[in-house]
C-alpha cells in the first residue's frame, strides 16, 4: 500500500514566484490536512479538506495561500508571491472518515525561498 | 481551544534504561490523544492513540502511554530504551471534529 505521497521533496523558489505543493492521500482516504513545520517547532495546522470541499482553513494565512482537493487528482497547496518567511517544511496528512482515526503523514516538501 | 504542552525540549537516557516523554493537554470536552515520532527529513509516524477505555495504551515499537484524566497528562513511556529510539516525539490532541493540535516536540537522545 502506497503511503501519502508528496512532491516535490525539495522546492526552491525566488521571492515573488509561486510554489505548488502536491499531495496524494493514501488509497481509501478522503480527508486531507496540510501542516507547516518551522525549524525546531511543532506542526502548525493550516487547512483540512475533503474532496472538492474546504472543511476548515482557520490556520491558513489570509493572503497568498490557497488549497484545493479536486474530485480527480492530488491536493494542491499553492503559495503565491513567496517570501523568505514561507521557507519551511510542509506536510500533508490523510485519514479515513472519523475523528479518532490517526493521520498518516507524507515525507513533506521542504520549501526554500531565496 | 485545545492545546498541548511538552515541557521538555530534550530528554537524554542511557540505552536499556526506561524512558518517559511528558505531555499535558487542555480541552473542554473529551480528548483524543496521539503520539507521533519523526525521524530526520521524514514525516511523522503514528505510534499510539487514546480514545476511550483502558488508561494504559500500547503502541508500536514497544511504546506505551498512560492517560491520566485528573492530571490531564498523556506521558509516553518505554521500559528499555534503544539507540534507534532517538528521534523527535510529538504529542497531539483532538476534540471532536477539530484539527489535530501538536505540541512543540521533545527530542529524545538515547546514549549507548
Amino acid at each position: 500500500n502506497a503511503g501519502v505521497m508528496q512532491n516535490p521533496r525539495h522546492l526552491v523558489r525566488r521571492r515573488g514566484q509561486e510554489a505548488r505543493l502536491r499531495c496524494s492521500p493514501m488509497k481509501g482516504h478522503s480527508h486531507v490536512y496540510w501542516y507547516r513545520q518551522l525549524p525546531e517547532e511543532g506542526l502548525k495546522f493550516m487547512v483540512y479538506l475533503q474532496k472538492e470541499n474546504i472543511i476548515d482553513e482557520s490556520g491558513m494565512p489570509k493572503e497568498r495561500f490557497s488549497a484545493e482537493f479536486p474530485k480527480e487528482g492530488p491536493s494542491i497547496l499553492r503559495i503565491q508571491q513567496v517570501v523568505r518567511g514561507d521557507s519551511a517544511a510542509y506536510f500533508c496528512a490523510s485519514s479515513p472518515p472519523g475523528h479518532n482515526s490517526p493521520l498518516h503523514f507524507g515525507n513533506g516538501t521542504r520549501l526554500t525561498v531565496t | 481551544a485545545q492545546s498541548v504542552a511538552q515541557p521538555e525540549d530534550q530528554v537524554n537516557v542511557a540505552e536499556g534504561n526506561p524512558l518517559t516523554v511528558k505531555c499535558t493537554y487542555s480541552v473542554s470536552g473529551n480528548p483524543y490523544l496521539f503520539w507521533y515520532v519523526q525521524y530526520p527529513n521524514r514525516g511523522l509516524q503514528f505510534l499510539l492513540k487514546y480514545i476511550t477505555g483502558d488508561n494504559l495504551v500500547k503502541g508500536s515499537y514497544g511504546f506505551e502511554a498512560e492517560f491520566n484524566k485528573s492530571q490531564t497528562s498523556f506521558h509516553l513511556k518505554k521500559p528499555s530504551a534503544l539507540v534507534s529510539d532517538s528521534a523527535l516525539y510529538f504529542c497531539a490532541v483532538r476534540e471532536g471534529n477539530t484539527p489535530l493540535v501538536f505540541g512543540k516536540g521533545t527530542r529524545l537522545s538515547v546514549i549507548a
